[in-house]
């Protein structure tokens, strides 16, 4: 099985900061992930897939990069209303497993 | 737009079956991708239960395998769940989803999610 080790496991920012979250997988993965959103009694929310491309209708303020075994999901200038959760989630088909993920609160 | 929209008993007595379905509107299951169940804990993270696909395959997370059965019925235009032998560590939030089968297998589509609590 994948193990994906994801950092922070929270985080504290200000507004219009620059937030920066890793994920590291325990093998080569090619670009096999994903990052998910998820708020408070939701469902989790598909922000990019396959490490680097924007799904549709999410704000370009968000990106991904990273192959391999490397990963890193930024948000580039954070708004209040991106306070959530973050997951990572690698894809070893057909098994699925997410990381831990990552709190981000409004400082 | 594609929705789903799980379905089921919120409270399952420890040792019995939980059993969940979920709807699929704005999307014939038969035209493709796969389905999926996912879960959540209160307070904890994700866990990928199971997925199937249209003709009926189906992939099972390792730890849970030997409780799971998923099946779909075109028909109806849904999928289900089952989870046998259930106990305190199965109460969680159950999502499904849709999802890819090549590439990153991504999670495109999910349902609000349904609280199950095991309890007697």
């Amino acid at each position: 099985d994948i193990q994906m080790t994801q950092s922070p496991s929270s985080l504290s920012a200000s507004v219009g900061d620059r937030v920066t979250i890793t994920c590291q997988a325990s093998q080569d993965i090619s670009n096999y992930l994903n990052w998910y959103q998820q708020k408070p009694g939701k469902a989790p929310k598909l922000l990019i897939y396959d490490a680097s491309n924007l799904e549709t209708g999410v704000p370009s303020r968000f990106s991904g990069s990273g192959s391999g075994t490397d990963f890193t999901f930024t948000i580039s200038s954070l708004q209040p209303e991106d306070i959530a959760t973050y997951y990572c989630q690698p894809y070893d088909n057909p098994i699925f497993t997410f990381g831990p993920g990552t709190k981000v609160h409004i400082k | 737009q594609v929705q789903l929209q799980e379905s089921g008993p919120g409270l399952v007595k420890p040792s019995e079956t939980l059993s969940l379905t979920c709807a699929v509107s704005g999307y014939s299951i038969s035209s493709g991708y796969y389905w999926g169940w996912i879960r959540q804990p209160p307070g904890k993270g994700l866990e990928w239960i199971g997925s199937i696909y249209h003709s009926g395959s189906t992939y099972y997370n390792p730890s849970l395998k030997s409780r799971v059965t998923i099946s779909v019925d075109t028909s109806k235009n849904h999928f289900s769940l089952k989870l046998s032998s259930v106990t305190a560590a199965d109460t969680a939030v159950y999502y499904c989803a849709r999802h890819w089968g090549g590439g990153s297998g991504r999670l495109d589509y999910w349902g609000q999610g349904t609280l199950v609590t095991v309890s007697s």
